[in-house]
């Protein structure tokens, strides 16, 4: 069974530091991978999406990938409040033009001021 | 305005009775998808569709029937409500041709209550 782990958390960290938030996943031919972002009580929103190794920049965001290490990271620089929200990642095994995708449980980060 | 909206947003029911979701999509893209949403188990995927009149299975499909006759529709059908499908379900959708079908676009989902 196709896995993704991601700690539940709460991440806390004070405003203006860097968050990070890991996620593992269990099948080395995944192709795809996403973080979404959910607030309280609202729907999910993709933030990031990387298909290759390396890193992948969006503002205050990095996204990472190690396909070697099964290993895929969000970084979140110069936290706000308002980043305060539950991150889930999210893997498709099959890749672009198919679907299998697979959502962790997601990590709940706190932003405090 | 263009978007992916679901009705109804909030819906209490009794067990055994049908309850139907509906999802509607403006962007014609190609999958569509329900998900559930319960605390400790994060989103579980019900069914998806990757055209009109092409549906599948997901993760947790007993008990829910789908239909797409059209692309920019995917309603969710409980036959017979139990107590263990009170969840929030949302519906999203994504498009294959220009990225990859894990792009998802959610709706703002639909609060089920089975009593």
């Amino acid at each position: 069974q196709k896995e993704v782990e991601q700690n539940s958390g709460p991440l806390s960290v004070p405003e203006g530091a860097i968050a990070s938030l890991n996620c593992t996943y269990s099948d080395r031919g995944s192709q795809s991978f996403f973080w979404y972002r959910q607030y309280s009580g609202k729907s999910p929103e993709l933030i990031m999406s990387i298909y290759s190794n390396g890193d992948k920049e969006d503002g205050r965001f990095t996204a990472q990938l190690n396909k070697a290490s099964q290993y895929v990271s969000l970084l979140i620089r110069d936290s706000q409040p308002s980043d305060s929200a539950t991150y889930l990642c999210a893997v498709n095994w099959a890749g672009a033009g198919s679907y299998q995708l697979t959502f962790g449980k997601g990590t709940k980060l706190s932003v405090i001021p | 305005d263009a978007g992916i909206t679901q009705s109804p947003r909030y819906k209490i029911t009794e067990t055994g009775r049908q309850v139907t979701l509906m999802c509607h999509q403006t962007w014609s893209h190609s999958y569509m998808f329900w998900y559930r949403q319960d605390l400790g188990h994060g989103l579980r995927l019900i069914y998806y569709s990757a055209a009109a009149d092409i549906t599948d299975k997901g993760e947790v499909p007993d008990g829910y029937v789908v239909s797409r006759s059209k692309t920019e529709n995917f309603p969710l059908t409980l036959e017979s409500a139990t107590r263990s499908q009170t969840s929030v379900y949302f519906c999203a959708s994504s498009e294959s041709g220009t990225g990859d079908p894990g792009e998802l676009f959610f709706g703002e989902g639909s609060r089920l209550t089975v009593l």
